[in-house]
């Protein structure tokens, strides 16, 4: 069965410092990746997908995910973090021969000032 | 271009009161999906559909029904409210497997 492990629950971190968030999966078939935000009160949003191609992807507000088939890894980054960005992350994979994807429990970002 | 929208966005529930939420989508999609999330529990599958006419259970299905009579729209009944089943409920569609576009939530509480 497929899984998702986000291996951090919080994440703290100084605003202008860089951002990583981790993501692993467990699944059999080529995957699809995802990485969506959800910000307090609000529905998830997409940040930025990956199929196929290129293993960087760029996504929407300054956001980035490299795949890493060897470490079944697809992690999050940003260069420089805004305190816009304290929100919950969660990373989610599927392939083209499942209706269902599989969420991880999410990483909750906490930006001081 | 809506998205997906969700009715009600606030509804206080006593036990044993049955409601149903309205999710709509404006998109075409095929897929729709209903999910609650709890603290510390991630989004949960509760029902979802590959098309008009069609459902199935997911993580969580018991004390829930659903119907999708139209493309449109998927429709979550709860008939005897538990308490619970106070949760934040999201609806979300997609084209197929590829990302989902999420509703902005409900939030219920039941007493």
């Amino acid at each position: 069965a497929q899984s998702v492990t986000q291996p951090d629950i919080h994440i703290t971190v100084s605003e202008g410092a860089s951002l990583e968030l981790r993501c692993n999966y467990s699944y059999g078939a080529t995957p699809y990746l995802f990485w969506y935000v959800q910000s307090p009160g609000q529905g998830l949003q997409l940040l930025l997908k990956y199929f196929s191609g290129d293993t960087l992807v760029q996504g929407i507000k300054g956001f980035e995910a490299e795949f890493k088939r060897s470490q079944s890894s697809f992690n999050l980054r940003k260069p420089s973090v805004h305190w816009s960005d304290a929100a919950e992350y969660f990373c989610a994979v599927t392939s083209g021969g499942s209706y269902i994807p599989t969420f991880g429990r999410g990483t909750s970002l906490i930006v001081h000032p | 271009n809506a998205g997906v929208t969700q009715t009600p966005k606030f509804r206080v529930l006593k036990t044993g009161q049955s409601m149903t939420l309205l999710c709509a989508q404006d998109m075409n999609h095929e897929y729709m999906y209903w999910y609650r999330q709890d603290p510390g529990m991630g989004l949960r599958l509760i029902h979802y559909s590959v098309g008009e006419g069609t459902t199935a259970k997911g993580e969580v299905p018991d004390g829930y029904n659903v119907s999708r009579l139209k493309k449109q729209n998927f429709l979550l009944g709860l008939e005897s409210a538990a308490p619970s089943q106070t949760s934040v409920y999201f609806c979300a569609s997609s084209y197929v497997a590829y990302e989902q576009y999420f509703g902005p939530g409900t939030r219920l509480t039941v007493t």
